[in-house]
């Protein structure tokens, strides 16, 4: 079975930087496109960031770009999303999610359960 | 645009059908995808590639993908199917994911 098993997040200050970590297991990880998707309370669903499964191709949601940055390690089958320059509204669940059939232009037919990021002073 | 726009609510008795579309300019030139949300879940994915379903869902959902409206239907609804609905599509322009606001269902 597919698994996603999202860590890292808690409660920082604005400004500030944490690492989330995705540890994917269940399926040939460096052949699938990953991203991270995130849900702010009450809110609705809102794309961050997406890389391909050789790391080659990156994107990011304008509201991101620029502060944080997703890579992979295939190795260890591991998604990350560096986040930087905090600020109130990045506050969320933040899921790991894997594209279908494996192109970044597809849609996402797995999900971890989510790392809830506060960012509060 | 390439905002995807869904009506906050849409409320329905159980056993009839539920509506619920997903609008923007020629939306019908790209591929839709749908997911289901239930409060404390992760979303799940009840229709991709406008009208297929994944293994495991049942033959209740079913999508479309016309002009500048794509749809969700949900046959014979069920107290279970009251859930943040959400569809999602990829922007070429911008080589971008864009999700929907989302739409609760509300079973009455």
């Amino acid at each position: 079975d597919v698994q996603l098993m999202e860590s890292g997040g808690g409660l920082v200050q604005p400004g500030g930087s944490v690492r989330l970590s995705c540890a994917a297991s269940g399926f040939t990880f460096g052949t699938y496109a990953m991203s991270w998707v995130r849900q702010a309370p009450g809110k609705g669903l809102e794309w961050v960031a997406g890389i391909s499964g050789n790391s080659v191709f990156r994107d990011y949601a304008d509201s991101v770009k620029g502060r944080f940055t997703i890579s992979r390690d295939n190795s260890k089958d591991t998604l990350f999303l560096e986040m930087n320059g905090l600020r109130a509204d990045d506050t969320a669940l933040y899921y790991c999610a894997t594209y279908k059939g494996g192109g970044i232009t597809s849609c996402f037919d797995f999900w971890g359960q989510g790392t809830l990021v506060s960012v509060s002073s | 645009s390439n905002v995807l726009t869904q009506p906050p609510s849409v409320s329905v008795a159980p056993g009839k059908t539920a509506t619920i579309t997903c609008g923007r300019d020629n939306i019908g030139s790209k591929s839709v995808h749908w997911y289901q949300q239930k409060p404390g879940q992760a979303p799940l994915l009840v229709i991709h590639y406008d009208t297929d379903r994944p293994s495991g869902i049942p033959e209740r959902f079913s999508g479309s993908n016309s002009g500048n409206t794509a749809t969700l239907t949900i046959s014979m609804v069920e107290a279970g199917d009251e859930a943040d609905y959400y569809c999602q599509v990829w922007d070429s322009d911008t080589n971008h994911v864009v999700f929907g606001g989302g739409t609760t269902l509300t079973v009455l």
